[in-house]
């Protein structure tokens, strides 16, 4: 099993939409989670982290967090075009503390 | 702009070649990392360092070789590759070692290296 697993899409959605990005992860030590957003020849960027059970709201992202069924989803309400990108899921090892992380959602929001 | 500057953002280098990757940050961390990203593939870890010190180094074959002269930049010095070494790679930075859920890690915009 992968440590955490992601399914590589592409996840199409229309514009207005929300887009919902699911992780499932091996390690049940594990703390810390986040989200990166990485577009098309660019370098990821954190949206999100969370690290208790529940959701967490920024904005119109919404974390949730359920470590009884080792799951991690990134919720984007209102999707926009320009929320188009890759979605890496990756958490922090309760081994090492290094951050490992899926192989990423593509994400398509059409007009 | 994220504070992690990488420099080529293309290389296209010769399996017999010699060339080196360059990571600058300007954000005053002292855990800086080197990231590979092959297509369909997660993020693998290469190496860290911390405070100038080699932490980890994940089974990267010697053709990779790290440096660390300060906290503030990083090199990746490359030596016959080959073409499966091909992918981006990236370069990061955080305020400590990575993990801590407020301890953000900072990507550079990453190097695209294709080896013929």
């Amino acid at each position: 099993q992968k440590e955490v697993e992601q399914n590589s899409g592409p996840l199409s959605v229309p514009e207005g939409a929300i887009a919902s990005l699911n992780c499932t992860y091996s390690d049940r030590g594990s703390q810390s989670f986040f989200w990166y957003r990485q577009y098309s020849g660019k370098s990821p960027e954190l949206i999100m982290f969370i690290y208790s059970n529940g959701d967490k709201e920024d904005g119109r992202f919404t974390a949730q967090l359920n470590k009884a069924s080792q799951y991690v989803s990134l919720l984007i309400r209102d999707s926009q075009p320009s929320d188009s990108a890759t979605y890496l899921c990756a958490l922090s090892s309760s081994n090492t503390g290094k951050l490992i992380f899926g192989q990423g959602t593509t994400l398509q929001v059409k007009p | 702009e994220t504070g992690v500057t990488q420099t080529p953002r293309h290389l296209v280098m010769g399996m017999t070649n010699k060339k080196s990757l360059k990571c600058e940050q300007h954000l005053g961390h002292n855990a800086m990392y080197w990231y590979k990203q092959s297509a369909k593939k997660p993020l693998e870890l290469m190496f860290v360092y911390s405070l100038e010190e080699r932490v980890e180094n994940n089974s990267v074959p010697s053709r990779f070789s790290p440096e660390c002269p300060n906290s503030s930049h990083l090199f990746l010095h490359l030596h016959t590759l080959q073409p499966e070494d091909s992918a981006l790679y990236l370069c990061a930075s955080s305020q400590t070692l990575q993990g801590n859920a407020g301890n953000t890690i900072y990507f550079g915009e990453g190097s695209w290296l294709t080896v013929v």
